[in-house]
């Protein structure tokens, strides 16, 4: 299997542009995560979908953010509009076990 | 979920065992105990995680102290690709968020 899939690996944009990050998960896996990763903050969950259902969001910082699951093989996260503080890496994770998480490797988003 | 404390560094030689300490003192009887690791420009990665008995897998083994309010991870022969910064995280059964804190960097001296 070729792991997480991640695009882009990296993203450039201007502040007030959206931003679309997706994500194609582990074929089988049924939970899928959300990740950002600042020096700041550290490693923060943003949302994660079970069998494409988004079961939990307390993590998105706030209505700029959005993610999709239209199915088992795909999720997108979108920023809408983009603010510098935004830069940060995004993971995207997969899981049958949610102790035993899958990462992808990052998408790496600046934000000028 | 409890929260737990690891040291912000370690150093270690190359080809040496290696023994990472992460203290839980407020861990709940339900709480499993995790390690991921993650190198360098990668995400990631799990390593290992147990509730109360000490447990072994191909990378490494986590020893979980008696009252359970600590834990170590131990890995058996340390190579370079081993440096990474190692996190401990405490998760609820049935939690399926995991909370990463700051975890331990781990430098390996060739």
């Amino acid at each position: 299997d070729a792991g997480v899939i991640q695009s882009p690996r990296h993203e450039v944009t201007e502040m007030g542009q959206e931003v679309t990050l997706r994500c194609k998960p582990i074929s089988g896996h049924d939970y899928l995560f959300w990740y950002r990763q600042t020096m700041m903050r550290g490693l923060e969950l943003l949302i994660y979908f079970n069998n494409n259902v988004p079961i939990d969001d307390s993590g998105m910082p706030e209505d700029r953010f959005s993610a999709k699951m239209p199915n088992a093989s795909f999720s997108t996260l979108k920023i809408q509009p983009s603010e510098p503080r935004d830069s940060a890496v995004y993971f995207c994770a997969s899981s049958t076990d949610p102790s035993e998480q899958y990462f992808g490797p990052g998408t790496r988003l600046t934000v000028t | 979920d409890a929260k737990t404390t690891q040291p912000n560094s370690m150093e270690s030689n190359e080809e040496e065992p290696v023994h990472l300490p992460c203290n839980h003192s407020t861990i709940s009887g339900t709480d499993y105990i995790h390690w991921y690791r993650q190198l360098p420009s990668q995400g990631p990665e799990y390593v290992i995680h147990g509730l109360t008995s000490n447990v072994n897998n191909r990378m490494a083994s986590l020893a979980i102290a008696e009252d359970r309010k600590s834990s170590t991870l131990i890995l058996h022969r340390a190579t370079l690709r081993d440096a990474a910064v190692y996190y401990c995280i405490l998760a609820n059964f049935g939690n399926e968020k995991l909370t990463f804190g700051t975890g331990t960097r781990l430098t390996i001296i060739p």
